[in-house]
């Protein structure tokens, strides 16, 4: 079975400060896909980064970046330069190729930003 | 130009009560999901549809039922409510392909009394 750990229900950063949200997964397979995804007070679903798991590189997106460590199956978000709007639910989540190919995901990180 | 479209955004109903969730995505994905979001933020899946036919279906009661009159519509209709359904419940779609991200719809708050 996939799981998919975060272990910080909660965090808090300073505006213009970085803040890492940590995730970790559990999985056989060797071929896999990770996301983040950012749930506003909105309610809306909104994809913040992806990450292939067979790429070394970590990806990147403006501010947003990610620890990817596959042998430790790790897969943190890093935040920087930290603004008001990205105050959210952040989570985790995990894909396979495999049947229905739905989204795993973890439990959540509520992200507060002070001003 | 809405993606992924939900109807309603909130629904209050009696216990006992019979409902259902619109769902509808215009972007050519082959596959849609169901989630219900708890209390506690947490996701699960419930159902997925492609290609009309019923993928996975986890452990969820058989009060719930996906309904998929074509690829781009996956309405959910609920009978017999109750308390425990209360919770917000996302569509989603995607292409039958796990490099992709899935969208989903802005949520259906469900509150049964």
């Amino acid at each position: 079975a996939q799981t998919v750990t975060q272990s910080q229900p909660e965090m808090s950063v300073q505006e213009a400060e970085t803040v890492t949200l940590s995730c970790t997964y559990d999985t056989s397979e060797s071929d896999y896909y990770l996301f983040w995804y950012k749930q506003p007070p909105s309610r809306q679903m909104i994809l913040v980064i992806r990450q292939e798991a067979y790429k070394q590189q970590n990806a990147t997106e403006n501010r947003f970046s990610v620890n990817f460590q596959k042998a430790a199956k790790s897969f943190s978000l890093k935040i920087s330069d930290s603004q008001l709007g990205d105050a959210a639910m952040y989570f985790c989540a995990y894909r396979i190729h495999e049947g229905a190919n739905n989204l795993f995901f973890g439990t959540g990180t509520r992200l507060t930003v002070i001003p | 130009d809405t993606a992924v479209s939900q109807t309603p955004k909130y629904l209050v109903t009696q216990m006992g009560n019979d409902k259902s969730i619109k769902c509808e995505q215009n972007l050519g994905h082959d596959t849609m999901y169901w989630y219900k979001q708890d209390s506690k933020k947490f996701l699960k899946i419930m159902f997925s549809y492609n290609n009309k036919e019923l993928i996975i279906n986890e452990t969820v009661p058989n009060r719930f039922s996906p309904k998929s009159p074509d690829k781009a519509h996956l309405n959910l209709h609920i009978n017999s409510l109750e308390l425990g359904d209360s919770a917000v419940y996302f569509c989603a779609s995607s292409l039958l392909t796990a490099n992709t991200e899935a969208f989903f719809g802005q949520g259906t708050r469900l509150t049964v009394v």
